[in-house]
Formats: structure tokens, sequence, C-alpha cells
């Protein structure tokens, strides 16, 4: 199965702030990585799939990079509903895997 | 739009059983594979089935294999997950989801709003 890491496992911000959060996957995954944002009680969201493609309706402060094993999720300038949990995943392999979590708080 | 409605959850003993069923509407619910994620209170992520469109393909994660069924009625336009076993770490919300796409079927784009599944005597 294919592990992956994310850090920070909390970060947090202020309004405006750039944010920037990173995912290890184990092996090679190419650029098969996805994010998530998830509030609680909440299903999670696909911001970002492909490892930098934009979801529908998801906001252009949301971007994504990397390949290979190193991705990063940047938020340009948070605002107050992004204040929440990301997740990555990856799509390469069965088993789906996700990481951990990097909750967003606010400072 | 992509809707998805999880239903079935509840409180079951330990080595009891549930059927889980998730409703879709807003797309040809045939054309997609279908999977069911998991999350256990204030954990991760965990992806533990999916299916075909047409039901013949099939795959769960090793958590769950022998226990856990998988399947599907087209023509409800429905999912479904049969539960075994259950084990008290098996107490999460289970989630359907729908892939981004019928040919990008591993990024589980639209999710239900869940159901709440717990195990304890």
């Amino acid at each position: 199965d294919i592990q992956m890491t994310q850090s920070p496992s909390s970060l947090s911000a202020s309004v405006g702030d750039r944010v920037t959060v990173t995912c290890r996957a184990s092996q090679s995954i190419s650029s098969n990585l996805n994010w998530f944002a998830q509030k609680p009680g909440k299903a999670p969201v696909l911001l970002i799939y492909d490892a930098s493609s934009l979801q529908d309706g998801a906001p252009s402060r949301f971007s994504g990079s990397g390949s290979g094993t190193d991705f990063t999720l940047t938020i340009s300038s948070l605002q107050p509903e992004d204040f929440a949990t990301y997740f990555c995943q990856q799509s390469y392999s069965i088993p789906l895997t996700f990481g951990p979590g990097t909750k967003v708080e606010i400072k | 739009q992509v809707q998805l409605v999880e239903s079935g959850g509840g409180l079951v003993k330990p080595g009891g059983s549930l059927r889980l069923s998730c409703a879709a509407s807003g797309f040809t619910f045939r054309d997609y594979y279908m999977n069911w994620i998991r999350q256990a209170p204030g954990k991760g992520l965990e992806w533990i089935s999916y299916i075909s469109g047409s039901g013949i393909t099939i795959s769960y994660a090793a958590s769950v294999k022998g226990r856990f069924t998988i399947s599907r009625d087209n023509a409800k336009n429905s999912l479904f997950l049969q539960m075994n076993s259950l084990r008290v770490d098996d107490t999460a919300v289970y989630y359907c989801a729908r892939p981004l796409s019928s040919r990008q079927w591993l990024v589980p784009a639209s999710w239900g709003q869940g159901t709440l599944v717990t195990v304890s005597s």
C-alpha cells in the first residue's frame, strides 16, 4: 500500500495569509494526487485533482503542485471559510489512501 | 446536480450485521464506478471498497475483505454495503462517493452526507 504523510499536522494562520500544506507519498505516484477540504460534521470536498487541476466550483485561491512523491497545496490568501482540515489522497493505485490531514485554525 | 444520500447506519453489537444504502441521482448511475469510504470519529479517511458500473469489478480494503460485500442495483440507482461480523473498530461515518468521471474512477469527487455506524456492546 502507498503511505501518505502530511505536514504540518496543524497550523494557525490569519485571514489573508498565504498557507502551504505538504503531502508526501511513500513511492512515486506520478501526478495522481488529490486534495480535499473537510469541515466538522461535513463530507470532504474535492479541491484539486491530478496534483494541479482545480475542481469545478473550487475557489481560484487554491492551487496544487508537485509530482512523483512530493506535493503542495497552497491557499494564496486565507479566507474565513477556509478554516478546515485538508487531506491529500493518492489515486495511483488500489487501495486508495489518504494523508492524516492538516488542520488549519484561526490565529 | 449529483446527489448521494446514504442510509442504514445505526447501533449494532459486535459480531452483528448492517446493510447500508446509497441513493444516487443527478447522473447516469450505471456509467460510474462507486466507492465506499469511511471515517472513524476524529480520525482520517479510509477507502474500503469500489464497484464498477456493471458490478463485475469489485475490490476491498484488507481491513474489511471477507466481512463486507459491495453491490449495486442500476435499475434503482442504488449502491449497497452489506457489513457482517462487525467489530468495534468498524465504528465510523460511512460515505458513498462518485468518481470525478467515468475515466477518472479513482478520484472520489462527489460525496454523500454519510451515515454513522456504531459498533458497541
